[in-house]
């Protein structure tokens, strides 16, 4: 079975500082895809960004950016330039080519600092 | 506005009783899933549906049950059999398919039963 951890519960940054977001997973599939979703105060589950595992380049959106690591199945996230309304609960999730569900990590809970 | 509603948002129920959460989506997916979290946790699946009147359990379904007779809706009923029932549930849906199709979030069901 897949597996997704998260060793970071809770993580803090000044803001307009960069944090990075660890993840690391477990499969035994070559073809997969990794997501990160943001889930602010609202409790609403947001996409930030996602990578294929067949692609080598790493996933970029605005100040968000992924460093996808296959072989040490690592998918970190990088957040550059913090903003206030960047404070949330990240969760990193897996899913394989083949299938529709997610598995998902614990969670690490971001706190940005005026 | 095309999106997945939940509700109600807030939800309490004495012991015993079985409640049925309501999930409805306008994005004309054709997966839809139950996710329940619980504080200082990832999201878990409960129960995940591909096709209409067809749906699969997932990692933690004792307790819980779905139907999915329109590709709208997916209910889920709270049983008094669930042990712990109370908690925050997601509902979400996604494209089926090759391709990293992201899964859309509903706004989520917090549910205390006492």
């Amino acid at each position: 079975a897949q597996t997704v951890t998260q060793s970071q519960p809770e993580m803090s940054v000044q803001e307009a500082e960069t944090v990075t977001l660890s993840c690391t997973y477990d499969t035994s599939e070559s073809d997969y895809y990794l997501f990160w979703y943001k889930q602010p105060p609202s409790r609403q589950m947001i996409l930030v960004i996602r990578q294929e595992a067949y692609k080598q380049q790493n996933a970029t959106e605005n100040r968000f950016s992924v460093n996808f690591q296959k072989a040490a199945k690592s998918f970190s996230l990088k957040i550059s330039d913090s903003q206030l309304g960047d404070a949330a609960m990240y969760f990193c999730a897996y899913r394989k080519a083949s299938g529709s569900r997610l598995t998902f990590g614990e969670g690490t809970q971001l706190t940005v600092n005026p | 506005d095309g999106g997945i509603t939940q509700s109600p948002k807030y939800l309490f129920r004495k012991e015993g009783q079985n409640v049925t959460l309501s999930c409805e989506q306008n994005l004309n997916h054709d997966a839809m899933y139950w996710y329940r979290q619980d504080p200082g946790q990832g999201l878990r699946l409960i129960y995940y549906s591909q096709i209409v009147n067809d749906f699969q359990k997932g990692d933690i379904a004792e307790g819980y049950s779905v139907s999915r007779e329109k590709k709208e809706s997916f209910p889920l009923t709270v049983t008094s059999a669930q042990k712990n029932p109370t908690a925050f549930y997601l509902c979400a849906s996604s494209i089926l398919g090759p391709g990293v199709h992201e899964q859309y979030f509903g706004p989520g069901t917090r549910l205390t039963v006492t």
